[in-house]
């Protein structure tokens, strides 16, 4: 059975840093990109960041660039997305999800859910 | 950017009568390599999201028949034919033909 399952949520103070980390089972991780998406409270999703299968692209939502990074250790299947300089308007539930475009295989995780607040 | 605009953004339906989500991009969504990158998202309360369709009119595994996806360019829509009570529930469109990757604001179908 294909999972995604996020861990790293927590509430932190504005300007603080997260890492949220997400462990892939079921699948072939290393062959696929892997993506976070974040919805704020009673909001609609937002794409946040995509990693290549291999690690060597990345890209951002113009407004997460250059404070969060997003990584991955195909080694441990695990996909991560380190948060520094976290403002209030950063809180969400933040999902891990492996899609594809031209295939039918998409998943999500559950996600966590990040607070930033004083 | 590529907006994407979604009309309406809430949908009240019948049991066992169609429905209609349409979105419309600010931008063509057909890719240098000849695909449109559109999608649909379905949202059930309280659950994460899911995808319904890919590149426009592909159904994801297990999707239902009664979901279909049509359009082309910048104008797309999504389609129920008999809207079932496990419908209900935020509906997005998203594009990935172009980073940023973008989302509809959402359409709320209730019963």
């Amino acid at each position: 059975e294909v999972q995604l399952v996020e861990s790293g949520g927590d509430l932190v103070q504005p300007g603080g840093s997260l890492r949220l980390s997400c462990t892939a089972s079921g699948f072939s991780f290393s062959t696929y990109w892997m993506t976070w998406v974040r919805q704020a409270p009673e909001k609609g999703l937002e794409w946040v960041a995509t990693i290549k299968n291999d690690g060597t692209d990345k890209y951002y939502v113009d407004s997460v660039r250059g404070r969060f990074t997003v990584s991955r250790d195909n080694a441990k299947s695990s996909l991560y997305l380190q948060m520094n300089s976290l403002r209030a308007e950063d809180t969400a539930l933040y999902y891990c999800l492996c899609t594809t475009r031209r295939s039918s295989f998409d998943r999500w995780g559950q996600g966590a859910l990040v607070t930033v607040s004083p | 950017d590529a907006v994407m605009t979604q009309s309406p953004l809430s949908l009240p339906v019948t049991l066992g009568q169609p429905a209609s989500i349409s979105c419309r991009s600010s931008q063509s969504l057909v890719s240098s390599d000849g695909n449109t990158y559109l999608n649909w998202i379905q949202q059930r309360p309280g659950q994460s999201p899911r995808r319904l369709i890919y590149t426009v009119s592909n159904r994801d595994s297990g999707v239902p028949d009664r979901f279909s996806g049509s359009g082309s360019g910048t104008d797309f829509t999504l389609k129920i034919s008999r809207v079932e009570a496990e419908d209900v529930g935020v509906y997005y469109c998203m594009q990935n033909t172009h980073w940023p990757w973008t989302f509809g604001q959402g359409t709320n179908v209730e019963i």
